[in-house]
């Protein structure tokens, strides 16, 4: 079936620092990426969509200016989160819409 | 998207099959119903997928009523690997033109037991 890399699985960094996090489709091209964040013990919050080839669109009350949403090629997605505070301390979730909507195993991002 | 209403929280006996329910009232004609699940700590796991015939793959059988108004996630023989959070979600198939975004509710947590 389809597979969603993403990379790395966990992160600790600095507050101030920035993180960049990246999602592949191994055996899919996908035109769209969806990344999604989980707080601890809460559903997960779509971000926002990134489409290849153009701007990235977000979901209403996320910063595009803190996270910044680059998709290169058909085959790679990343999210960089800028200038990281600790309440950005969560779980990233990247997803491919194959044909069941593949998603990544996940990024558990701490800031400190 | 249409949204989805699922019980909190389910127990199941190991070897026992798991029914989780889900409702989907205001569902469109042209929006699919999936299930995912999410293990601690780990990204979501595709399940099952269904438009209007009750599906059935290695993993789970998916029941949809005739109205497409409620559907039945089952597990045929719940087994304590089977123990997460289970999503029912609706949307427009990835293959529509534009993928359609998943909005994820709150989750049925299944317990499976000894």
């Amino acid at each position: 079936g389809a597979v969603v890399s993403q990379h790395p699985s966990w992160v600790i960094c600095k507050s101030g620092t920035s993180v960049k996090i990246e999602c592949r489709s191994l055996d899919f091209q996908a035109t769209t990426m969806f990344w999604y964040r989980q707080f601890p013990k809460q559903s997960l919050m779509l971000m926002a969509t990134s489409n290849e080839g153009s701007k990235a669109t977000y979901e209403q009350g996320v910063e595009k200016d803190k996270f910044l949403i680059n998709h290169a090629s058909l085959t790679l997605s990343t999210l960089t989160v800028t200038s990281a505070h600790p309440e950005d301390s969560s779980f990233y979730i990247c997803s491919g819409p194959d044909y069941g909507y593949t998603f990544g195993s996940g990024t558990r991002l701490t800031v400190v | 998207d249409a949204k989805t209403t699922q019980p909190t929280s389910m127990d199941c006996a190991e070897g026992r099959a798991a029914n989780l329910p889900c409702n989907h009232s205001t569902i469109s004609g042209n929006e699919y119903v999936y299930w995912y699940r999410q293990i601690h700590s780990q990204g979501p796991q595709y399940i099952i997928h269904g438009l209007k015939n009750n599906e059935t793959n290695e993993m789970a059988s998916l029941i949809i009523t005739e109205d497409r108004k409620s559907s039945t996630l089952i597990l045929p023989h719940a087994t304590l690997r089977d123990t997460a959070v289970y999503y029912c979600i609706v949307s427009r198939h990835s293959y529509t033109g534009t993928a359609s975004k998943l909005t994820f509710g709150t989750g049925t947590r299944l317990q499976v037991t000894l």
